[in-house]
């Protein structure tokens, strides 16, 4: 399983973007990037996934380098909601296994 | 509406006991989780399954076993229940299509072992 670096906390002001570093410098080539998000209290949720190319969905965008060695999870404007843990997953695309590292823990100030 | 449910949202019991988490789902999926969930720690799988009677280890199986006998149910089981296994656990399962696997969750157990 390819490992994943992700800083422990983060701090973002209510409707400012949000940048989420994620480094997985050991993913596989057949390995496509997710990412979830586990609210206070609740079960981690689904927020986006791409192989090569960037990609943008109604809850966020994800930027993947060229290399494929890191990503970043985009927020374009932060909502107290958007308060919780993030989580960078690479996942076998054969295979199903998630795997959850420590994640990023975002606050976010009105 | 998509749908995880697990048997239990609290349960306490004794050192010794066998006991039984349920998670059922309705979507078909092939892919179940049993994670666990602890303060510092964050989210441990404990075990996979990704279809009938198939299973594979989690990062902490030790103590724990797992039957998935029907498609839309997947058991955790604690053979002898010890204090250390008091934690939230949390059910999951997924599809896997065209390199999207989307997991969706239970509204997790809390154990308490005494």
């Amino acid at each position: 399983d390819a490992k994943t670096t992700q800083p422990n906390s983060m701090e973002s002001n209510e409707e400012e973007p949000v940048h989420l570093p994620c480094n997985h410098s050991t993913i596989s080539g057949t390995d496509y990037i997710h990412w979830y998000r586990q609210l206070p209290s609740q079960g981690p949720e689904y927020v986006i996934h791409g192989l090569t190319s960037n990609v943008n969905n109604r809850m966020a965008s994800l930027a993947i380098a060229e290399d494929r060695k890191s990503s970043t999870l985009i927020l374009h404007r932060a909502t107290l909601r958007d308060a919780a843990v993030y989580y960078c997953i690479p996942l076998y695309n054969q295979g199903g296994k998630l795997i959850f590292g420590q994640g990023t823990e975002l606050s976010v100030k009105p | 509406d998509v749908k995880v449910t697990q048997s239990s949202r609290y349960l306490v019991k004794r050192t010794g006991e066998k006991v039984f988490l349920e998670c059922v789902q309705d979507m078909d999926h092939e892919n179940m989780f049993w994670y666990r969930q602890d303060p510092g720690l964050g989210l441990r799988l404990i075990y996979f399954s990704y279809d009938v009677k198939m299973k594979e280890k989690g990062d902490i199986p030790e103590g724990y076993s797992v039957s998935r006998e029907k498609k839309e149910r997947f058991s955790l089981i604690l053979e002898s229940a010890s204090t250390n296994q008091t934690s939230m656990y949390l059910c999951a399962s997924s599809f896997m299509r065209r390199g999207q696997a989307e997991a969706f969750f239970g509204q997790g157990t809390r154990l308490t072992v005494v």
